[in-house]
């Protein structure tokens, strides 16, 4: 069965701050995505990863796939209140299957 | 922007009752998912359907789950006999190989089952 975990679970901080999320797993994933979610609302694609070593920028949040594909980060720099949510990173199997194996997100709280 | 629709936004129902969520995929697209997130929970896969048919499914799709394309544009999960730990948020998205595969959602139907 492949897993994927993120951590931290839960981050609170002071806006200004950076942060940094990860996704780990022991399974190598064809592409790797993250999302953001609000509560009641669907995922929100923020970015797709697709090869090993990649590096995706979207305004303050840098995305990384890492070498071997098995595991990502996501950093926020200077964080603000409207960055506040749930991150979730989802993968795809290398097979021909496409269905998502997801992480159970990190939930980001930003405090002014 | 093209999105996924989803009604209703929330449906309650009495156990063993049958319910049927309705989706609207992305009008190009040709892969279709339906997930899962109980409260609290990971988002879970359900099962895709790609050409009419089921393409895979979950451990969690049993029998009392099935999915239709009964047009060109709807994509429907019913559930056959409600149960109380089917509450949860259920998401559809669809995907194509023109956006390179990558799953849009809709803004999913949460069920509560009493």
């Amino acid at each position: 069965t492949q897993l994927l975990e993120q951590s931290p679970q839960f981050l609170s901080i002071q806006e200004g701050e950076n942060l940094t999320v990860y996704c780990n797993s022991s399974s190598v994933f064809s592409s790797l995505q993250w999302y953001r979610q609000e509560p009641g609302e669907g995922p929100v694609l923020l970015v797709t990863v697709v090869t090993g070593g990649e590096v995706k920028k979207l305004k303050r949040l840098t995305f990384q796939f890492g070498d071997a594909r098995k595991d990502s980060s996501l950093h926020i720099t200077a964080a603000q209140p409207g960055d506040t949510g749930l991150y979730l990173c989802a993968g795809k199997n290398a097979g021909n299957n496409r269905k998502l194996i997801w992480g159970l997100g990190t939930s980001l709280a930003v405090n002014p | 922007e093209p999105e996924v629709t989803q009604t209703p936004s929330h449906q309650v129902t009495q156990m063993g009752q049958e319910v049927i969520l309705r989706c609207v995929p992305i009008s190009n697209h040709l892969y279709f998912y339906w997930y899962r997130q109980i409260l609290g929970q990971k988002v879970e896969f359900l099962v895709s359907f790609y050409n009419n048919e089921i393409s895979e499914k979950s451990e969690i799709f049993d029998d009392q789950f099935s999915v239709e394309r009964p047009d060109g544009s709807n994509f429907t999960l019913k559930i056959r006999s409600t149960k109380l730990e089917d509450s949860a948020m259920y998401f559809c998205a669809s995907t194509s190989s023109g956006s390179g595969f990558i799953q849009y959602f809709g803004a999913g139907t949460r069920l509560s089952v009493l």
